[in-house]
């Protein structure tokens, strides 16, 4: 299995809602990463977790919370979002965190196209 | 705060046409990695290099990483429309510690 399977693949909600974003891979990396992408440009990072542990956060803002429950497993939290967060939200894996070894590339996944309405 | 210039910024071309793609920083990065993204998926990694000077070639598509690590070009030989894509490019290390600095994307649409 060489995927990151992202669910689900849309997903539109209201202001006040509470939903999930999930994340799965099995090819034994122990780094994954949540990013936030608007159209046309470049993602942007938002959280890393390092074996299983969170040991990036990119100043994100509380409406978002990540959590790994295992090495297989992240989900992004979303509670009370604003219109400006509507994007595709990427998850991504690597062999090993880039703290460890540089020449690793990430295996994104297809993402989820969150509207916030 | 490093930063990735990625050039041109928009490509469109005939099928055919030979294209190249260029990212310079100013830092220096341990590896260079670059992505193709089709709309609606998610970034597909095409190559890593590591080694300063370091040339990998992909069936038409050239990267070389330079002699000094700060800058990495995309070659693309007679492109089909296939092609068509959002190409990024991503340096890890340096002072970025613990993640990818990402150019900001090239558009290119290759015309039949």
């Amino acid at each position: 299995d060489t995927e990151v399977t992202q669910t689900p693949k849309h997903l539109v909600m209201g202001m006040t809602n509470k939903k999930s974003l999930k994340c799965e891979q099995h090819m034994g990396h122990r780094a994954m990463y949540w990013y936030k992408q608007k159209a046309k440009k470049p993602p942007e990072l938002m959280f890393v977790y390092s074996y299983e542990k969170l040991s990036i956060n990119e100043s994100v803002p509380s409406r978002f919370s990540p959590e790994c429950p295992n090495s297989s497993l992240l989900n992004l939290h979303l509670h009370a979002l604003q219109p400006e967060d509507s994007a595709l939200y990427l998850c991504a894996s690597s062999q090993i965190p880039l703290l460890r070894g540089p020449g690793y590339g990430y295996t994104f996944g297809s993402g989820t196209r969150l509207t916030v309405v | 705060t490093q930063l990735l210039e990625q050039s041109p910024q928009f490509l469109s071309i005939q099928e055919g046409e030979n294209l190249t793609v260029y990212c310079n920083s100013s830092s220096v990065f341990s590896s260079l990695q670059w992505y193709r993204q089709e709309p609606g998926e998610g970034p597909v990694l095409l190559v890593t290099v590591v080694t300063g000077g370091e040339v990998k070639k992909l069936k038409r598509l050239t990267f070389q990483f330079g002699d000094a690590r700060k800058d990495s070009s995309l070659h693309i030989t007679a492109a089909q429309p296939g092609d068509t894509g959002l190409y990024l490019c991503a340096g890890a290390g340096g002072t970025s510690y613990g993640k990818l600095t990402f150019g900001q994307g090239t558009i290119l649409t290759v015309h039949p």
